[in-house]
């Protein structure tokens, strides 16, 4: 099992609101991490959106849009993404990414379609 | 503003070796952790190793460990990623990057083909 886990693939339509999970494997408890969030597009290195822990630990990428913002589910165990007011720019694939065991983990990652 | 750029990738035939560079600049080189990360054609993204600033903590993927390398060099302001024993599994993008603060370089092409 993938200690972080993402759905393959999200849709969405223009303006509508995205929630992208990153599910930590059974045994490692979200609540002690700081999970970070990347986007990539096509032929780009991976972009830094935002890394997020608590509402009073985390940060939002130089130039970011606020409609990109982090938070977490506890009973799900899982860190979100979430992507307000969609736009055609956002259609990228996502990366979350945590520190665990003396190495940084990426998920699987998203990607993200807006129809 | 922060710059990385890696060089150093190419074609290289099974049991090869090839040693990626990057070079950096805009931020103070010694006080941060460098890592590369790599991603193969059409897959996603993953960590290979990790140096902290002053270069004694080094940490690697199981996937590489034993034949990669990673090393530093804080008076010229470089990161370096020695590559031995290549296999077709190691054909990849190489990133240089500061994963923790977002910083990434444009990334090597590395291609381990007979």
């Amino acid at each position: 099992q993938a200690v972080l886990t993402q759905p393959s693939s999200l849709s969405a339509s223009p303006g509508a609101s995205a929630s992208l999970t990153c599910t930590l494997r059974s045994g490692i408890n979200v609540g002690t991490y700081r999970i970070y969030w990347y986007q990539q597009k096509p032929g780009s290195p991976p972009q830094y959106l935002l890394k997020y822990k608590s509402d009073s630990d985390k940060q939002q990428g130089s130039g970011v849009p606020s409609r990109f913002s982090g938070s977490k589910d506890a009973s799900a165990n899982a860190g979100i993404l979430l992507i307000s007011g969609l736009q055609s720019e956002d259609e990228a694939d996502y990366y979350c990414m945590i520190w665990h065991s003396n190495a940084y983990v990426f998920g699987t990652g998203t990607k993200v379609t807006v129809l | 503003e922060v710059q990385l750029v890696e060089s150093g990738g190419g074609l290289v035939q099974p049991g090869g070796s090839l040693r990626l560079s990057c070079a950096a600049s805009g931020f103070t080189f010694s006080s941060f952790e460098m890592t590369w990360v790599r991603q193969a054609p059409g897959k996603g993204l993953e960590w290979v190793s990790y140096i902290s600033g002053s270069g004694t903590t080094i940490y690697y993927a199981d996937s590489v460990k034993g034949r990669f390398t990673i090393s530093r060099d804080n008076a010229r302001n470089s990161l370096y990623l020695q590559m031995n024993s290549l296999r077709a599994e190691d054909t990849a993008v190489y990133y240089c990057a500061r994963v923790a603060v977002g910083d990434w370089g444009q990334g090597t092409l590395v291609t381990v083909s007979s």
